[in-house]
């Protein structure tokens, strides 16, 4: 089974600073048939369902902001929000698709 | 747009099986893998499983043994069964559109979710 393990589990950050989430797959999520990597990247606020943010690792799904964005390749992905707002605060889930669907355990992100 | 609901017993007894229902609107079932997705109070998402409009079906290796699903796409909506549930079982339970690769994807659009208890 692939282990997706997310870094920081929290991480509070200022208004209007960049908040950086990381994400790391115990196997490569490089998929050779379209030279993309199966990594996706959700929100999750309280008391509401996960809403997809960023598949492919860094494409951004349609209405998503542009201050949302994901790099990354292979075993090591990163979610960056560039400059944060107050409703940015949620929990943000890795999950690769590699094989069969395995999220991370979650980052929680708060205003400083 | 896709949207998704649940519906199904809120409270299931240990032991029993747990019974979910997913009905689609705004778009035919008819394509796409459908998936249910987890998630206890306070904790991660679980993947339980998809299904296709074939009938075709992948389920969590950890929770294979328990569980069955079903497409009736006369009705727009697919099914989720878990047998011989614990307490372990209680969670929100997400039906998702699954999107991507042939292989499995990423999960597009989500229902709201419903909490299912078990208890006796």
């Amino acid at each position: 089974d692939i282990v997706m393990t997310q870094s920081p589990d929290s991480l509070a950050v200022s208004l209007g600073e960049r908040a950086t989430i990381n994400c790391k797959s115990s196997q490569s999520l490089f998929y050779s048939s379209n030279n993309k990597n199966c990594l996706a990247w959700y929100q999750q606020k309280a008391g509401q369902p996960p809403k997809l943010l960023i598949y492919w690792a860094s494409t951004r799904e349609s209405g998503v902001p542009d201050r949302f964005s994901g790099s990354g390749s292979e075993t090591d992905f990163t979610l960056t929000i560039s400059r944060l707002q107050a409703e940015d605060v949620a929990i943000y889930y890795c999950q690769q698709y590699y094989s069969t669907p395995q999220f991370g355990q979650g980052t929680k992100l708060e205003i400083k | 747009q896709v949207q998704l609901k649940e519906s199904g017993p809120g409270l299931v007894k240990p032991s029993e099986t747990l019974s979910l229902t997913c009905t689609v609107s705004g778009g035919s079932i008819s394509s796409y893998f459908w998936s249910w997705i987890r998630q206890p109070a306070g904790k991660g998402l679980e993947w339980i499983g998809r299904i296709y409009i074939s009938g075709t079906t992948n389920y969590n290796p950890s929770l294979k043994s328990r569980v069955t699903m079903s497409v009736d796409t006369s009705k727009n909506h697919f099914s989720l069964r878990l047998s011989s549930v614990t307490a372990a079982d209680t969670a929100v339970y997400y039906c998702s559109r699954e999107v991507g690769p042939p292989h499995g994807g990423f999960f597009e659009n989500w229902g709201q979710g419903i909490l299912v208890t078990v208890s006796s």
